[in-house]
């Protein structure tokens, strides 16, 4: 049972454009998100996070959007670089605090 | 400052022999974990710890073992490698303070053969 889902496997889009990654999950508990970048032969690193208090959270070219009602989470690259492309992680938690549950990742490729 | 340090990057073992994963991290962090990740999956929990002397199974403990002596080191043993064990292994630690993500190490490749 897959708690939390990334339903595209990859994802290419032109420099300079938007890049949208999706995740959805089941999990009504969960109620911290996170999104964790990752290249190759590296650990996957933190990019950004969203409580359930909240719809949006911004960081430079980053943002997450979060919809509980359809459980459903958005990270949004503007512009996309091609040092975006990477395999991107959707994550949550119970409480923050808890152990994390990964999705299986969505591999962006920005093209120049 | 190292952050999480994982050894070997990369291993071959022989099917049935035995090994361990090192982990260590230098930033105190109470929380630790071992994940991995097998191919258009994603990552596992094996297992974790809360802090030192405390450890708990994750969804796929079987098969791993793992000890806690030291806030700062959380080795994964396999004792018993079977191919099924063939993955990338992510350690990974939190503080217990934050409730941002994870410090993940790079990883171990390991195949078994």
């Amino acid at each position: 049972d897959q708690q939390v889902k990334q339903n595209s496997p990859s994802l290419s889009v032109q420099e300079g454009r938007i890049s949208i990654l999706n995740c959805d999950y089941t999990n009504s508990m969960f109620d911290y998100f996170l999104w964790y970048k990752k290249y190759p032969a590296e650990g996957p690193t933190f990019l950004i996070s969203i409580s359930s208090i909240k719809d949006k959270n911004e960081d430079g070219r980053f943002t997450v959007f979060l919809n509980k009602s359809a459980k459903h989470l958005s990270l949004h690259i503007v512009p996309s670089q091609p040092g975006d492309s990477a395999v991107y992680f959707c994550a949550a938690s119970v409480g923050g605090y808890q152990k994390v549950t990964f999705g299986i990742g969505t591999k962006l490729q920005v093209i120049p | 400052n190292a952050g999480v340090t994982q050894t070997p990057k990369f291993r071959i073992l022989k099917i049935g022999q035995s090994m361990t994963l090192q982990c260590t991290q230098d930033m105190n962090h109470n929380y630790m974990y071992w994940y991995r990740q097998d191919p258009g999956m994603g990552l596992k929990l094996i297992y974790y710890s809360v802090g030192a002397g405390i450890t708990d199974k994750g969804e796929v403990p079987n098969g791993y073992n793992v000890s806690r002596s030291t806030t700062e080191d959380f080795p994964l043993r396999l004792e018993l490698a079977a191919p099924s064990q063939t993955s990338v292994y992510f350690c990974v630690s939190k503080s217990t303070a934050g409730a941002y993500g994870y410090t993940f190490g790079s990883g171990t490749r390991l195949t078994v053969v």
